[in-house]
């Protein structure tokens, strides 16, 4: 079955640094979504990329789809406490534009 | 504006009790899932719906059961709790396939 990676699982940065987190999925993707989980909390959409080579901006956030449609990176610029919690992408099985495989996370820490 | 409302917020069962996990959207999405997370992994879906009266299985669906007799409700049922079923369930909605709404979540433990 369709399989989504994302590396790396673990990051401690400190405040200021930038982080970066990559996305690979075994099968082309239709579009890719990324989703911020804060920490007890529950995943929340930030943005939905379709086509390929895409790149969009969020304030510190850069996201980007791959030519190939397989691939995906999310990289904020001067992390803040703020931006703690584990990062998902998700994209459709094939065969199906509404159901979402999720990636296997990259949990983000900040320190001052 | 609601959203997605999940009830319980925590649930201890016991091995063999049966219960009822309720989602509720008031967005009138057509597709609703759920998913289950256990600790620090990703999410599985179980179950979804792409309208009233149509369900369909996910990934992990042994152990559970669900229904949707309207498109507001989507409650998931497990008939048998097993330790393996301890984890985090959320319940989640989407107009297409542009940006799930996620419920809140159940964390539930069976003991």
């Amino acid at each position: 079955g369709q399989q989504v990676m994302q590396i790396p699982q673990y990051q401690h940065v400190q405040e200021g640094e930038d982080f970066t987190t990559y996305c690979n999925s075994s099968t082309t993707l239709s579009n890719i979504q990324w989703y911020k989980q804060r920490p007890g909390g529950h995943p929340v959409f930030l943005i939905q990329l379709v086509k390929s080579g895409e790149v969009k901006k969020q304030k510190r956030l850069t996201f980007q789809f791959g030519e190939a449609k397989k691939n995906s990176s999310l990289h904020i610029t001067a992390t803040q406490t703020t931006d703690v919690g584990t990062y998902f992408c998700a994209g459709p099985k094939a065969g199906t534009a509404s159901k979402l495989t999720f990636g296997t996370g990259t949990r983000l820490q900040v320190t001052l | 504006n609601a959203g997605v409302t999940q009830t319980p917020k925590f649930r201890i069962l016991k091995i063999g009790q049966s219960m009822t996990l309720q989602c509720t959207q008031d967005m009138n999405h057509n597709y609703m899932y759920w998913y289950r997370q256990d600790p620090g992994m990703g999410l599985k879906l179980i179950y979804y719906s792409v309208g009233a009266g149509i369900t369909d299985k996910g990934e992990v669906p042994n152990g559970y059961n669900v229904s949707r007799s309207t498109t507001e409700d989507f409650p998931l049922r497990l008939e048998l709790a097993a330790p393996s079923q301890t984890s985090v369930y959320f319940c989640a909605s989407s107009y297409t396939e542009y940006g799930y709404t996620f419920g809140s979540g159940t964390r539930l433990t069976v003991v």
